[in-house]
């Protein structure tokens, strides 16, 4: 079984610095696909960042940027220069072979101005 | 393009009465479809998935029960709710790849 590990269940960042977001993983697939997902208040899921196993760079997407080490099976998230409107609760999931996304109990952001 | 339709957005029922949660796809076919389950502040819990008409996986025993009667429509029922039952119903779809999944914009369920 899988199991995704989000330790951090509320965090405060002020607002244009940067703030990391920690997610460990735990699989026996070798092949597996790491996301994470951006909750605001409304409770729409919002796709961020994706990781394959098998990249290996770091994956980017604007201020998003994973921190992928994969020894560790660890995929923080890093978001620079935090805005007001990344104020949201964040997950971390997991989908290995079988097509099933397993969740973090995810990371709540609070940017202060 | 690709949409999920996912309905009602709120629903308050009284505990006991039956429930029905509707999900559709659009745009493609043969979708992996998912139901999920998020009570409050928390993370999300698989509930069903289904890869293909009539196919479906339970992955926690519970009070409901899910449907695929067409390939891009997804249904969660329950006979009798419970206050348990209570919570954020997130349906989604998914591909190889990012961005994974593509959720519904959510049902939020208060049994009373």
């Amino acid at each position: 079984a899988q199991k995704i590990t989000q330790t951090q269940p509320g965090m405060f960042v002020q607002e244009k610095e940067a703030v990391t977001l920690d997610c460990t993983y735990d699989t026996s697939d070798p092949s597996y696909g790491l996301f994470w997902y951006k909750q605001p208040s409304s409770g729409e899921m919002i796709f961020l960042i994706y990781q394959g196993s098998y990249d290996q760079q770091n994956a980017t997407e604007g201020r998003y940027s994973l921190n992928f080490q994969k020894a560790r099976k660890s995929a923080n998230l890093v978001i620079s220069a935090s805005q007001l409107g990344d104020s949201a609760m964040y997950f971390c999931a997991m989908r290995p072979n079988d097509y099933k996304l397993s969740f973090g109990a995810g990371t709540t952001v609070t940017v202060r101005a | 393009s690709q949409t999920i339709h996912q309905w009602p957005a709120t629903l308050v029922q009284p505990v006991g009465s039956p429930l029905s949660l509707e999900c559709t796809v659009e745009g493609t076919s043969n979708p992996n479809l998912y139901w999920y389950r998020q009570a409050a502040g928390r993370g999300l819990q698989l509930l069903f998935y289904s890869v293909g008409i009539g196919q479906i996986s339970s992955e926690v025993p519970q009070n409901l029960s899910a449907s695929r009667p067409q390939d891009r429509q997804f249904i969660l029922s329950s006979k009798k709710l419970l206050l348990s039952d209570s919570g954020f119903y997130l349906c989604a779809w998914s591909v190889i790849g990012p961005p994974g999944y593509t959720f519904g914009s959510g049902t939020r369920l208060t049994v009373v």
